[in-house]
């Protein structure tokens, strides 16, 4: 069955660092999403992107964010200059369609900054 | 902001018995609402998305209904296995607002 990886599993980095963080969404997807969960708290979107752009986002989605999908297959997150509270573990989606669609979930990968 | 509640937030039950949970949400500009189930050390899971109002979907032994004027959807769970045992999750709207979640244990 296909699904959605992410990579790496586990990252850490020092805060003012850039991180990346790669997804490999289900190949016939269109729509693409990333979430956080910080450490005890709820899940949070951060942004969908649709057509090679971003189709909503979240007030937690800066100018320290951006989304890009650089070939036909990844999906990436990039983080300029990683803070302590971006500490947290970040999901990627993808669905087929919009809102009322399934969303298929990666197996995350938590970010660790110090 | 848009508010999404769930509850109980945490719940045991016996092997066998069965549950319900909610989630509640603005019932204005109404979207859509996912239910996931969300196992430790795994991804969520999307169960059900639900889109009119009066839906009902089921899938083996749970099921959700949705009420879109009055902002709730029920999840229920019949026959709670242990295997059961997971958070549930919802969101709601355009940009996906979860809830808190519901922990669900099933004790054998």
């Amino acid at each position: 069955e296909p699904e959605v990886t992410q990579t790496p599993s586990h990252q850490v980095t020092q805060m003012g660092q850039e991180v990346i963080l790669r997804c490999v969404p289900i190949s016939n997807h269109l729509y693409f999403y990333w979430y956080r969960q910080i450490l005890g708290q709820k899940v949070e979107f951060l942004v969908s992107f649709y057509n090679n752009e971003i189709s909503e986002k979240s007030e937690i989605f800066d100018d320290q964010f951006s989304v890009e999908r650089p070939d036909g297959s990844n999906f990436t997150l990039k983080i300029r200059s990683t803070k302590l509270e971006d500490s947290a573990m970040y999901f990627c989606a993808s669905s087929g369609g919009q809102y009322q669609e399934t969303q298929y979930f990666g197996p995350g990968t938590r970010l660790l900054v110090l | 902001i848009l508010n999404v509640e769930q509850s109980p937030q945490s719940l045991h039950v016996q092997e066998g018995d069965s549950t319900n949970f909610t989630c509640s949400f603005p019932s204005s500009n109404f979207y859509a609402l996912h239910w996931y189930r969300w196992e430790t050390a795994k991804s969520p899971e999307a169960l059900f998305v639900m889109t009119l109002n009066g839906d009902e979907k089921k899938k083996g032994r749970i099921s959700a209904t949705l009420n879109t004027k009055e902002g709730y959807s029920y999840l229920y769970i019949k026959g709670s296995q242990p295997e059961d045992s997971a958070t549930y999750l919802c969101s709601y709207g355009n940009k996906l607002v979860f809830g808190a979640g519901t922990i669900l244990r099933v004790k054998s």
